[in-house]
């Protein structure tokens, strides 16, 4: 079983609003992800947790905050977005066992902010 | 900088033959590759992957070869098949803080005709 799952699948938003999306998976793996992807463009990567820490933030803004309660859960906690941060947020996971790592993906989340 | 490239965004096959599929990296850093396959609105799903330290990785219909002095890959399905079309992400893997990052390409729009 490779799934990872995200809820909501859509989501519109104001720009005072907050909200968090939110990832699960349940195949035992230690590295959690976060990525964000553009209409027409490769999928970027936002922010790497292992092993429930933190281990790779690439320069997100603040409005965006990660959480990883457990090894299974992950969230992305959205305050204050601008209508730009529209996109579809993929999270997955792998293993995490240092290398010849294959990531996972979930169907999704798709932004819309208003 | 790209440093993962699919210089090709739309490729058109007949059903029953070869589709190949390119893609050039320039961070000799990468030490795994992976090939992603993308309907709209859903997240990447794995296809297959290939280490470093091989030239070759075979599974079914999809061979992926590695050119690791060219810095070049390639997907290889056959024999095509309609339900093969979508868009397809080549996918470049460096270890960082302990972490792996991927690095997508553009994608390549691929359409298999009956």
């Amino acid at each position: 079983d490779t799934e990872v799952t995200q809820t909501p699948k859509h989501l519109v938003m104001g720009m005072t609003n907050k909200k968090s999306l939110k990832c699960e998976q349940h195949m035992g793996h230690r590295a959690m992800y976060w990525y964000k992807q553009k209409a027409k463009k490769p999928p970027e990567l936002m922010f790497v947790y292992s092993y429930e820490k933190l281990s790779i933030n690439e320069s997100v803004p603040s409005r965006f905050s990660p959480e990883c309660p457990n090894s299974s859960l992950l969230n992305l906690h959205l305050h204050a977005l601008q209508p730009e941060d529209s996109a579809l947020y993929l999270c997955a996971s792998s293993q995490d066992k240092g290398f010849e790592e294959t990531q996972y993906f979930g169907p999704g989340t798709r932004l819309l902010v208003l | 900088d790209q440093q993962v490239k699919q210089n090709s965004p739309s490729l058109s096959v007949q059903e029953g033959r070869i589709s190949i599929l390119n893609c050039d990296y320039t961070n000799s850093m990468f030490d795994y590759f992976l090939w992603y396959k993308k309907y709209p609105a859903e997240g990447p799903t794995f296809l297959i992957s290939i280490s470093s330290i091989k030239d070759k990785n075979e599974d079914g219909r999809f061979t992926v070869f590695l050119n690791k002095s060219a810095k070049h890959l390639s997907l290889h399905i056959v024999p095509s098949q309609p339900g093969d079309s979508a868009v397809y992400f080549c996918a470049a893997s460096e270890s960082i803080q302990g972490a792996q990052k991927l690095v997508f390409g553009q994608g390549t729009r691929l359409t298999i005709n009956p």
